[in-house]
């Protein structure tokens, strides 16, 4: 079955804590995103990858880090630097024209 | 410079009857235009896309979108509703081969009466 994969799906973590976001694709694309939604805000670009071992910030990186080793994973780590890091986290890949995403990971940090 | 606006943030439709979301784009570019359907907490599905093919058209689910360059719009309609309808509706301009170019409108919840 082809698509991405997002785990966990629920996380929850303390406050300057560190966390990991898994993301991985099979479905051989180049591009690969990380979005943030927050309820009446739409999704917001945190960091995009148009190939391997290449990454761009998007418009919310600070306090994000990503990684793009393999074509086929594209983690994002929360740091401690980011204000305020609960909130829905989708990742997307593309195609051709259009976007494939994740099933997301809701993040808690208390 | 891209911009897409959904001009309701909340949409009720009585069941079988017709749906209308309307969505608003400016681009510098020639654009692609998409519709996205989101179930709570889930991700985002691809309705249909717009890609200066035909500009009528048609996605999943019997939902289907006219593109008209003279108004700027990419309105989303479905000639009767479901309950299962009932979701977040995201409208998404973007440019050929910009992958920062990417932009979402804020969302049109859709709710379905019995």
């Amino acid at each position: 079955d082809g698509g991405i994969t997002q785990s966990p799906k629920y996380l929850f973590r303390k406050e300057g804590q560190n966390v990991t976001l898994s993301c991985e694709q099979n479905l051989n694309h180049d591009a690969m995103y990380w979005y943030r939604q927050d309820p009446g805000q739409g999704l917001r670009l945190i960091y995009y990858s148009q190939i391997v071992n290449d990454f761009q910030k998007g418009d919310i990186a600070e306090g994000y880090s990503v990684s793009r080793e393999k074509k086929e994973s594209f983690p994002l780590t929360v740091t401690s630097a980011q204000k305020n890091p609960t909130a829905f986290y989708l990742c997307a890949s593309r195609g051709t024209y259009e976007q494939y995403f994740g099933p997301g990971t809701r993040l808690t940090v208390t | 410079a891209q911009s897409v606006t959904q001009l309701d943030s909340h949409v009720s439709v009585s069941e079988g009857t017709p749906v209308l979301l309307r969505c608003n784009y400016s681009s510098s570019y020639s654009p692609s235009l998409f519709w996205y359907v989101q179930h709570p907490n889930k991700g985002l599905q691809l309705l249909l896309k717009y890609t200066s093919a035909a500009t009528l058209v048609k996605g999943i689910n019997g939902f289907e979108a006219e593109f008209k360059k003279s108004e700027t719009s990419f309105h989303l309609t479905k000639p009767s509703a479901h309950m299962s309808d009932a979701a977040e509706y995201f409208c998404v301009v973007s440019a050929s081969n910009r992958d920062d170019k990417i932009i979402f409108g804020k969302g049109t919840r859709l709710h379905i009466l019995p």
